[in-house]
């Protein structure tokens, strides 16, 4: 069964603390994303990577970076934890020629920052 | 801002029943317009989707309803069951992205 699979499913970190969110993909997908998910906004996009290296702000980058090094990984990093950044993090996958263009996501990590 | 707006927030529906969900958009840019459905602990899945070019598409007891000229599309739940009990997202695609709506939480009551 194909997959996103997404480290930790429940973080807790501090104030300050540089944070990294790991998303593996075994479909050989080459779009990816990371989404936070708050009650009330929905799901909003952070970051976007289409290519290994290549990476495209979302609508909410700020305290954000990203990482592509391979294909089936993408990493979401906090460089510095904020309260504000307490939320679901939801990573995706998409193929960029498909016939649903539907995207797969991940089972989401749940990041408290204390 | 949200790029999709959507609405109820949350509703409640008899078994048997039939949930009826709205979207609207403003971008006419967007080429693709799924619909995800989400269950505690889980992420969002794929449901039913469709392209502005065809007004209704149809998976079993989901049916989108598109409106082109109104910016408007609809998820109608036809004979709600328990299992249905979820939160729902509209969205809409362009450039690979998609955009999300706030989500509605369906409540089915057996």
């Amino acid at each position: 069964d194909v997959k996103v699979t997404q480290s930790s499913r429940y973080l807790v970190k501090r104030t300050g603390e540089k944070v990294f969110l790991e998303c593996v993909q075994d479909m050989d997908h080459e779009n990816m994303f990371w989404y936070r998910q708050d009650p009330g906004l929905g799901l909003r996009l952070i970051y976007f990577s289409y290519d290994v290296k290549m990476k495209e702000k979302g609508d909410i980058p700020e305290g954000y970076s990203v990482s592509r090094e391979k294909k089936e990984r993408f990493s979401l990093i906090l460089e510095s934890a904020s309260t504000n950044q307490t939320s679901m993090y939801l990573c995706a996958s998409s193929l960029v020629q498909s016939t649903n263009y539907g995207y797969t996501f991940g089972s989401g990590t749940r990041l408290t920052v204390v | 801002q949200q790029q999709v707006k959507q609405s109820p927030q949350s509703l409640i529906v008899q078994k048997g029943g039939i949930s009826i969900i709205n979207c609207a958009y403003e971008n006419t840019a967007f080429d693709y317009f799924p619909w995800y459905q989400q269950f505690p602990g889980k992420g969002p899945a794929l449901l039913i989707a469709i392209r502005p070019d065809v007004s209704e598409k149809k998976e079993g007891r989901f049916t989108i309803s598109f409106n082109k000229s109104a910016k408007q599309f609809s998820l109608h739940i036809m004979d709600s069951q328990p299992g249905d009990s979820a939160t729902y997202f509209c969205a809409a695609r362009r450039n690979y992205k998609l955009s999300f709506g706030a989500g509605t939480t369906v409540t089915v009551r057996a």
